[in-house]
C-alpha cells in the first residue's frame, strides 16, 4: 500500500544545531507540503512544492528551508534551530488537483533545548 | 485574504446523540472545502470535502458536512456519536484561485459514555 513516512519520529537536538527531517512518500504525488502543529495555532504552512525542483514559501518559512529532488522525498532543515522551533512536524503529499485532499504522515515531534 | 474560523474549541456530545462541529470560511472566490481527523499522536486523515454539486457532502465513519455559500459555513455532522468519535478534527479551505489551503485551529470532540 501507498504510504506518507516521517523520520525521526521524536527528536532532541540542541539550539543553534542543524537538523533536517525527512518525508517520503510512495503516493507518486506531484505535491508535498510540511506544516508545523503548536497548540493555539492549528496546523501552518512552513514550505510546499508542486513537483521536483519546485518550492515554495508557506506562512511561516523563516529558519526553514526545503529541497525537491526526486519525486518521493521533501527533506525539512532547520538550518540553526531555536526552542520557537519546538513544535509537532507533519508532512503531507496530495494530486495536483486543487480539489484533492491531502494524506498526512504521522508526525515528528521536535524538542530544541 | 482567506480565512477558516472553528468557533469552539471543544465540543461535548453524549454518546447516540448527534454532533455537529462548527466552520466558517473567508476566501474571495469558490471554495474548495474538507474537513480533516486527528487521533492523538497521529497524523491527520481525510473524512470528507465539498468540490462542487449537492450541498450534503458524505464522508467517512458516518460523518457528513452542509455547505452553506450565503451563511459561508461548512459544519461537520453524524447523527449517532460514538466514544470512538473523540478526536481533534480540523477544517480546511482552498481557494480555487490559490493553491495555498488554511487550516483552522481545530476543535476537540469528547462524547460522553
Amino acid at each position: 500500500d501507498a504510504e506518507i513516512t516521517q523520520s525521526p519520529r521524536h527528536k532532541i537536538t540542541e539550539t543553534g544545531r542543524q537538523v533536517t527531517l525527512a518525508c517520503h512518500q510512495t503516493w507518486n504525488h506531484n505535491n508535498m507540503f510540511w506544516y508545523r502543529q503548536d497548540l493555539g495555532h492549528g496546523l501552518r504552512l512552513i514550505h510546499y512544492s508542486y513537483g521536483v525542483q519546485d518550492t515554495n514559501k508557506g506562512e511561516v518559512s523563516d529558519g526553514y528551508s526545503v529541497s525537491r529532488s526526486n519525486t518521493e522525498d521533501l527533506p525539512l532543515t532547520l538550518e540553526s534551530a531555536a526552542s520557537s522551533q519546538t513544535s509537532v512536524y507533519f508532512c503531507a503529499s496530495s494530486e495536483s488537483s486543487s480539489g484533492s485532499e491531502q494524506y498526512f504522515g504521522p508526525g515528528t515531534r521536535l524538542t530544541v533545548t | 485574504a482567506q480565512s477558516v474560523a472553528q468557533p469552539e474549541d471543544q465540543v461535548n456530545v453524549a454518546e447516540g446523540n448527534p454532533l455537529t462541529v462548527k466552520c466558517t470560511y473567508s476566501v474571495s472566490g469558490n471554495p474548495y472545502l474538507f474537513w480533516y481527523v486527528q487521533y492523538p499522536n497521529r497524523g491527520l486523515q481525510f473524512l470528507l470535502k465539498y468540490i462542487t454539486g449537492d450541498n450534503l457532502v458524505k464522508g467517512s465513519y458516518g460523518f457528513e458536512a452542509e455547505f452553506n455559500k450565503s451563511q459561508t459555513s461548512f459544519h461537520l455532522k453524524k447523527p449517532s456519536a460514538l466514544v470512538s468519535d473523540s478526536a481533534l478534527y480540523f477544517c480546511a479551505v482552498r481557494d480555487r484561485r490559490d493553491d495555498k489551503i488554511i487550516f483552522g485551529k481545530g476543535t476537540r470532540l469528547h462524547i460522553l459514555p
